[in-house]
């Protein structure tokens, strides 16, 4: 089973350029989540999909992020335009369904690392 | 809201040392606790979890317990090895979450030295 892929691995962009990751899940998984880490600091949520709808976007640091899952397979995220403080690396994770007792397992992508100069 | 806090980085160990990070929570209700650990150039891997207080999860050596009367969830090793060299996250899901989303700490760097 192939794991979560994302793309590009490392992308450099100035400031006010347009840049749009990708996220592809693991085949099945309803849900899917991206992350990011700024800095070193700690990994930040940003939103959540189930299948083709956002359930939860509470994350979003602003208007300039947009999140896409078309036909709730792939899922993008666009960064238009893009600033100084959105470096960071953004992860992608993905998980089937609900376990349990509330417990999710994610399966996370190697993340792309953003620069923006 | 939910937090987490790990103890600072990086920890610089020597090959078959005990290792201990820490990481304390804050949350309502009744979360369960993960630790994910990123070695160089790969994504984040679910370490271990648990679910409800005492519980303790292991997996590869590695060690946590669920301590709600400290709201701690700290991770140990008798004996680590290089390739524990990664860095390692403790994260949370709220017991009230519908959406399943991790809370992490800032993670912490282990370098593990011949």
């Amino acid at each position: 089973e192939a794991g979560v892929t994302q793309f590009p691995s490392h992308s450099v962009i100035e400031k006010g350029q347009t840049v749009t990751l990708r996220c592809d899940p693991i085949s099945g998984h309803d849900n899917l989540y991206w992350y990011r880490r700024v800095m070193g600091k700690e990994i930040k949520f940003l939103l959540h999909f189930v299948k083709e709808s956002k359930q939860d976007e509470s994350g979003m640091p602003n208007n300039r992020f947009l999140a896409e899952r078309t036909g709730g397979t792939y899922s993008t995220l666009k960064v238009q335009p893009a600033e100084l403080e959105d470096s960071g690396v953004y992860f992608c994770a993905s998980s089937r369904y609900l376990t349990s007792g509330g417990l999710y397992e994610q399966y996370f992508g190697p993340g792309t690392r953003l620069t923006v100069t | 809201g939910d937090s987490v806090t790990q103890m600072e980085g990086p920890v610089t160990l020597s090959e078959e040392a005990f290792l201990t990070i820490n990481c304390t929570y804050t949350a309502t209700g009744y979360p369960s606790l993960f630790w994910y650990v990123q070695y160089p150039g790969e994504g984040l891997q679910l370490l271990l979890k648990a679910t409800k207080a005492d519980d303790k999860g292991s997996n590869k050596g590695f060690e946590a317990t669920y301590r709600k009367e400290t709201t701690s969830f700290h991770l140990e090793k008798g004996s680590v090895q290089v390739s524990d060299s990664a860095v390692y996250f403790c994260a949370l899901t709220s017991g009230s979450s519908n959406t399943g989303k991790l809370i992490f700490g800032q993670g912490t760097t282990l370098q593990v030295k011949p």
